[in-house]
């Protein structure tokens, strides 16, 4: 079992719903990050936190540390918003990034 | 200006050969990382550099060698190259190795024949 899970796996969508994608994470971190990955490839750092809620434009990211899990939201989606969005966490005490298997979403016009 | 670039973006070569990857940032990053992305989207660290120190160094074949020159350049170099090496390798950096954000390249995809 990965140290990361993301759920659901895949997800579509109709332009202007509400999207949250779940992380679940099993070690003590010291941060957990979200990233974008457009069509084309591309990565995009969205959002690094440790604890509470930020908030960007029309994505919002929560984390509660004690249940070990962060949720990444989505307001009035668009279909620019399709892409695959990945979480990773940086145990405490280490170094690297541990990554999930990443949440592919579909925004339909 | 690009931020961190990656050279080549794509690379197709053929098993047996060796090839390097480029990496590049222009954001006074101290730390630079390599990641390799498989077939299935996953992403998994392989090196971090700091300052031009190695700092990570995961379970990856001695054919992988980084090489960092200064704290601005981090390449890879790839020995005897085999199938199950095609996968597209990012490189990224963030000011420091801790809890920073980090910023990645565009990605190179590498076709092993």
């Amino acid at each position: 079992k990965n140290e990361v899970e993301q759920s659901p796996q895949n997800l579509t969508a109709q332009e202007g719903e509400f999207i949250t994608i779940n992380c679940s994470y099993s070690v003590g971190i010291s941060a957990l990050h979200w990233l974008q990955q457009h069509p084309g490839g591309g990565i995009v750092s969205l959002f690094m936190l440790s604890s509470g809620k930020k908030k960007h434009g029309r994505l919002i990211a929560t984390i509660n540390i004690q249940e070990k899990h962060s949720s990444l939201h989505i307001t009035a989606s668009h279909p620019r918003d399709s892409a695959v969005y990945i979480c990773a966490v940086r145990s405490r005490g280490a170094q690297k990034l541990v990554f999930g298997q990443g949440t592919r979403l579909t925004i339909n016009p | 200006d690009t931020a961190v670039s990656q050279t080549p973006k794509y690379l197709v070569t053929q098993m047996g050969n060796d090839k390097s990857i480029k990496c590049e940032q222009n954001l006074g990053h101290d730390t630079m990382y390599w990641y390799k992305q498989d077939s299935k989207k996953f992403l998994k660290i392989m090196f971090s550099y700091n300052n031009k120190e190695l700092i990570i160094n995961e379970t990856v074949p001695n054919r992988f060698s980084p090489k960092s020159p200064d704290k601005a350049h981090l390449n890879l170099h790839i020995n005897s190259l085999e199938l199950g090496d095609s996968a597209v390798y990012f490189c990224a950096s963030s000011q420091d190795s801790g809890t920073d954000t980090q910023y990645f390249g565009p990605g190179t995809r590498l076709t092993v024949l």
